[in-house]
């Protein structure tokens, strides 16, 4: 069955450094999302993504956060001057169609930890 | 930011036995609800999606119900198995195309 895979599976970066999440998605689905979960809270949705541009995006996606589909399977997440409190586990997901009707196929998300 | 909440946070249940579980939900601007299954050290896996008042969706010995009116979905669990042991989300999609996850029920299903 197809997956969504994501790379790295932990990234370790020092405090104001720039990271880049990686994600494949499934190869014939048109939406896709980033998540974020800190140890111990909720899952929190990021940013949606369709035809090339934010599709919506949450508060937690500030001008620190940009995503970026660069080639045909790629799907990236940019951090940029990360902090403390960007450690975190990040998923990638995808779908064929939007969340009204469609579920969201998940990574196995990317530790990020910031020291 | 809207509050999915689920309860309750956790439980044990004796292999056998059958359960369920609530997901509460703002019911205003409603458009889906979806169920994940995520088990440890593995990416969630899709459960059900839900989008009618009344809804009822079955998966093996898993169903879920939907009531949009009053904001809330169940998740039943008939003759709870180990590999059944899991923490089960919820997830509400409105009107926007932004997903609120609950906190998940951790479920250990106990031999």
């Amino acid at each position: 069955e197809p997956e969504v895979t994501q790379t790295p599976s932990h990234q370790v970066t020092q405090m104001g450094q720039e990271v880049i999440l990686r994600c494949v998605p499934i190869s014939n689905h048109l939406y896709f999302y980033w998540y974020r979960q800190i140890l111990g809270q909720k899952v929190e949705f990021l940013v949606s993504f369709y035809n090339n541009e934010i599709s919506e995006k949450s508060e937690i996606f500030d001008d620190q956060f940009s995503v970026e589909r660069p080639d045909g399977s790629n799907f990236t997440l940019k951090i940029r001057s990360t902090k403390l409190e960007d450690s975190a586990m990040y998923f990638c997901a995808s779908s064929e169609r939007t969340v009204h009707s469609q579920p969201q196929h998940f990574g196995d998300g990317t530790r990020l930890s910031i020291l | 930011i809207l509050n999915v909440e689920q309860s309750p946070q956790s439980l044990h249940v004796q292999e056998g036995d059958s359960t369920n579980f609530t997901c509460s939900f703002p019911s205003s601007n409603f458009y889906a609800l979806h169920w994940y299954r995520w088990e440890t050290a593995k990416s969630p896996e899709a459960l059900f999606v839900m989008t009618l008042n009344g809804d009822e969706k079955k998966k093996g010995r898993i169903s879920a119900t939907l009531n949009t009116k009053e904001g809330y979905s169940y998740l039943y669990i008939k003759g709870s198995q180990p590999e059944d042991s899991a923490t089960y989300l919820c997830a509400l999609a409105n009107t926007g195309n932004q997903f609120y996850f609950g906190t998940g029920t951790s479920l250990t299903v106990i031999p």
